[in-house]
């Protein structure tokens, strides 16, 4: 069956370090896959897509990599800040070229303390 | 603001009962998704539209479980006869051709 994996448990940064969090899936093969943002109580925020055949997408302070040899993407927040704490979800998407829904991991809860 | 909304907020009700969330999209997004989340856990996938067309429906989607979307609008979900294994956050998104999924707030739904 599909499986993704994310970190499991938070992490915790300090502020101005670069914050890095994992996304590994097995039994996909994704179009592409996407990195949310989310906080207590709210629907998750879109923040990046990246595509099969890309490797690096960035915006901002945000980078994001996509191996899909290793079916690993890795997101990156420089110079992080505690604005930044919150749960990032990664999502893969567009598998055999449909607009289903999302697969999402659990999410990694990202702490940036002062 | 144009962005995903999404009725109640919040609902409590007791075993047995059924509820109706409503999901109002971005104006003009012709695809509308629903997932649900529970704690700890990311977004579920449930079911999808295509402007009124039902496409897509997650084996999740037990038969107490129905939704639809009229006019290619808003959406509605609805529980029948819900249980406690029902409780979770239930989240609307919508898009247009592109994959970016906008989400709205989400009902928080407890079954007693």
């Amino acid at each position: 069956s599909q499986k993704i994996e994310q970190n499991s448990e938070a992490l915790n940064i300090q502020e101005g370090k670069t914050a890095t969090l994992t996304c590994n899936y097995t039994n996909y093969s994704p179009a592409y896959l996407q990195w949310y943002r989310q906080d207590p109580g709210r629907g998750p925020v879109f923040l990046l897509l990246i595509r099969e055949n890309e490797k690096e997408k960035r915006k901002e302070r945000l980078k994001v990599t996509f191996d899909t040899t290793l079916k690993q993407s890795l997101f990156h927040i420089t110079a992080s800040q505690p604005a930044d704490s919150a749960t990032y979800l990664c999502a893969l998407g567009g598998e055999g070229g449909g607009a289903d829904g999302l697969t999402f991991g659990k999410g990694t809860h990202l702490i940036i303390q002062p | 603001d144009t962005g995903v909304s999404q009725n109640p907020r919040h609902k409590i009700t007791k075993r047995g009962q059924n509820v109706t969330f409503r999901c109002d999209p971005i104006s003009e997004h012709n695809r509308l998704y629903w997932y649900r989340q529970t704690l700890g856990q990311g977004p579920e996938f449930l079911t999808y539209f295509q402007n009124e067309a039902q496409l897509e429906k997650s084996r999740l989607l037990s038969d107490r479980f129905s939704a639809e979307r009229p006019k290619g609008s808003f959406s509605t979900l609805e529980i029948q006869r819900t249980e406690q294994g029902d409780s979770a956050m239930y989240l609307c998104a919508s898009t247009t051709g592109t994959e970016t999924q906008y989400f709205g707030p989400g009902t928080r739904l407890l079954v007693l």
